[in-house]
């Protein structure tokens, strides 16, 4: 399956501080997404990178994409309060597939 | 423009009763899929529809859950008799695009299904 699974699970830092996820899946891939659901809400697109990029920015959130290593990373800097959240990265077929998430808690 | 609506956002129900989902997709979106997360894990694929056709099904955890989604418009999804396993929260999506195309989903706030 092309499952994405997230790491770490859970992840807590201080307001400010910077926040790293990887994401790691099986199969070849065309994109692969990032999402982020805040707690009892639904789930938001974040960003998307196509497989021929290495690295996308949006706002302060930087994406990574390794396909020789079939790995994904999400960096959201200067963390806020309103970041914590739970973030998921999916990969698509003609469905997205998406991994357990990673918890982010940010401390004030 | 309206995004995707869910009804319920919350239903509790006892074992063995009937209860269904509805999903309002944003209009104009071919594509609506369903969604379920269970206790804090993964989410899990339910099915697509591409207008009133099942695209896939595979996720359907049994023949105790029926989607439909009459004139490719919006769906429900019922689940009977509901066992206490089915408690989670079901999320509906919509695309006007396919996510193997680069497109992105959509989706409702959820709806929360608790079995006591």
């Amino acid at each position: 399956s092309q499952q994405g699974e997230e790491d770490p699970q859970a992840l807590s830092i201080q307001e400010g501080e910077n926040a790293t996820m990887n994401c790691s899946y099986k199969t070849s891939i065309n994109n692969l997404q990032w999402y982020r659901q805040n707690s009892g809400r639904g789930l938001v697109h974040l960003i998307l990178i196509r497989s021929n990029e290495r690295e996308k920015h949006s706002g302060r959130l930087r994406v990574t994409l390794d396909t020789s290593k079939k790995s994904s990373s999400l960096l959201i800097t200067a963390s806020r309060a309103a970041d914590t959240a739970s973030y998921f990265c999916a990969t698509p077929a003609q469905k997205l597939v998406f991994g357990q998430g990673t918890r982010l808690t940010i401390n004030p | 423009e309206a995004g995707v609506t869910q009804f319920p956002s919350h239903s509790v129900i006892e074992k063995g009763q009937t209860v269904t989902l509805r999903c309002d997709p944003i209009s104009g979106h071919d594509n609506l899929y369903w969604y379920r997360r269970v206790m804090g894990k993964e989410i899990k694929f339910l099915l697509h529809f591409v207008k009133e056709s099942k695209q896939d099904e595979s996720g359907m955890p049994n023949n105790r859950f029926l989607a439909e989604r009459t004139g490719g418009t919006y769906s429900t999804l019922k689940v009977q008799p509901a066992e206490l396993e089915d408690s989670g929260v079901y999320f509906c999506a919509s695309s006007q695009v396919q996510p193997a195309r680069a497109g992105e989903l959509f989706f409702g706030e959820g709806s929360r299904l608790t079995v006591l």
